[in-house]
C-alpha cells in the first residue's frame, strides 16, 4: 500500500532563517506531488506541484521553492524565511485526483 | 478570489441536528472530492463523486454532485460529536486539485 512521510512535524524557526521540508511517497511510482499550505483553521492554498522529477508548477509567487530531485521526493525550500510564511505546510501524492495526505509540519517564524 | 466557495464557514450546532454545507463554483470540474481534517492531521478523504447529479452516502453523510457538476452539497443526519472537524471540498481541474476554504464544524454533546 502506498504511504506518504512528511517531517518534520513541528518546526520553529527565526525570520530570515533558510528551510527544508521533505516528503516522500512509497508504494507508488511516478506521483503527481504537491504542497499546500493551510492558515488555521482555513482552506488549502496550492503551492507547487510536480508531474515528474524535476517538473515543477508555482502556483503562488513567494520566497518559497520547491525541487523533487527524486521520483518519489519532494522537497519545499526557502532561503530566508519571513513571519507571513508561518502556517500548517501539507505535501500529498494523488491517485486519479484523488489526494492523500501526510501528516503536515506546523512552521512558526519568529 | 476562491475558486471553490464553502458555505457557511463555520457552523455550531448540537448533537442530533441536520445540517447541510454548500461548495460552489463557476468552473466545472471533472470530479469533487469532500474531505475530513482534525486539529494538526492532514485531510482524509471522504467521497468523490464524477458524474452530474451524482448522489452518494456513506453512513449519515450524503454527498450530491450539480447537475452541471459546478457545486456540490454534504448533508450529516442526525450529527454527532464525532463529526467535529473542518470540512474541505476540492475540485479537480486536470493535474490541479484546488480547495474550498472549508467549514468548521461543530457538534456540542
Amino acid at each position: 500500500s502506498q504511504t506518504i512521510h512528511q517531517w518534520p512535524a513541528t518546526l520553529v524557526q527565526p525570520v530570515g532563517s533558510p528551510l527544508s521540508l521533505e516528503c516522500t511517497v512509497e508504494g507508488t511510482s511516478n506521483p503527481n506531488l504537491y504542497w499546500y499550505r493551510q492558515a488555521a483553521g482555513r482552506g488549502l492554498q496550492l503551492l507547487f506541484y510536480s508531474v515528474g522529477i524535476g517538473q515543477i508548477s508555482s502556483e503562488v509567487p513567494q520566497n518559497l521553492s520547491a525541487s523533487r530531485p527524486q521520483d518519489r521526493q519532494f522537497i519545499l525550500s526557502s532561503k530566508k524565511l519571513l513571519l507571513s510564511d508561518s502556517g500548517f505546510y501539507l505535501c500529498a501524492w494523488t491517485e486519479n485526483t484523488e489526494a492523500f495526505f501526510g501528516q503536515g509540519t506546523r512552521l512558526t517564524v519568529v | 478570489t476562491q475558486l471553490l466557495e464553502q458555505s457557511p464557514q463555520f457552523l455550531s450546532i448540537q448533537e442530533g441536528e441536520n445540517l447541510t454545507v454548500y461548495c460552489n463554483s463557476s468552473s466545472v470540474f471533472s470530479s469533487l472530492q469532500w474531505y475530513r481534517q482534525e486539529p494538526g492531521e492532514g485531510p482524509v478523504l471522504l467521497v468523490t463523486v464524477v458524474t452530474g447529479g451524482e448522489v452518494k452516502k456513506l453512513k449519515r453523510l450524503t454527498f450530491q454532485f450539480g447537475d452541471a457538476r459546478k457545486d456540490s452539497s454534504l448533508h450529516i443526519t442526525a450529527a454527532q460529536p464525532g463529526d467535529t472537524g473542518l470540512y474541505l471540498c476540492a475540485g479537480a481541474l486536470g493535474n490541479m486539485l484546488t480547495f474550498g476554504g472549508g467549514t468548521r464544524l461543530m457538534v456540542k454533546p
